[in-house]
């Protein structure tokens, strides 16, 4: 059974750096053709793609975020981190993390349940 | 703004079929069978409902069949029912950014 939970800050001020981690099971991200991504859906909005990492580490940015965001695996604790710097009101949204294969294109299959996260000062 | 655009909304009766369009470009939808459909609950995470244009994950009904034509895919869910209320949401790969893009979801309200 695949599962994925989010983990870090609920509240975080403009200009910081947002952390978050998801912890997953059920699946190995060392596997030939197995990735996780990160998908985050602003209170009342639709869902933006952020990035995924697969299990060859090669990884892959949303255009408009490219710049502020990176994505890192431990494979050893079943573990991915989505960083993102200099944070803004903006970026106030639920963030979930979310398991793919190639076996079926770009689609998540499972999904976290998504953790809230404010910024505000 | 979202890079796929889907209506806002859509209803129909319980029993009645409707259907969500789903348009991009050639460089996304027109270009691979890479799209896929969410559906998803007030408060809850998004579930997967059809992948690589047609395809139904183990246990979705088969109620629900996506297809394409061109840029616009389309979501068809037949002999609606209550519990198909939610927001649906399409996705493809974009090929000009190597990136997945969401359209900008659709409330659907069985009526």
């Amino acid at each position: 059974q695949i599962t994925l939970k989010e983990s870090g800050p609920t509240l975080v001020k403009p200009s910081q750096t947002l952390t978050l981690t998801c912890t997953f099971s059920g699946f190995s991200l060392s596997s030939s053709g197995v990735g996780v991504g990160w998908i985050r859906q602003p209170p009342g909005k639709a869902l933006e793609w952020l990035g995924d990492i697969f299990w060859d580490d090669d990884k892959r940015y949303s255009p408009s975020l490219k710049s502020r965001v990176t994505i890192t695996k431990d494979t050893s604790k079943d573990q991915v981190v989505l960083t993102m710097t200099n944070v803004d009101p903006v970026d106030t949204a639920t963030y979930y993390c979310a398991h793919k294969t190639l076996l079926i294109g770009e689609s998540f299959d499972y999904w976290g349940q998504g953790t809230l996260v404010t910024v505000s000062s | 703004q979202s890079a796929l655009t889907q209506p806002p909304s859509a209803s129909g009766s319980p029993g009645q079929s409707v259907t969500i369009s789903c348009t991009g470009t050639s460089s996304d939808v027109g270009g691979f069978y890479y799209v896929s459909w969410y559906q998803q609950h007030p408060g809850k995470a998004p579930k997967l409902m059809i992948y690589e244009v047609n395809k139904r994950p183990s246990g979705v009904p088969d109620r629900f069949s996506g297809s394409k034509f061109g840029n616009t895919a389309s979501l068809t869910v037949s002999g609606l029912q209550t519990e198909d209320e939610a927001d649906y949401y399409c996705s493809s790969y974009s090929g000009s950014n190597i990136a997945v893009v969401f359209g900008g979801g659709t409330k659907l309200t069985v009526l």
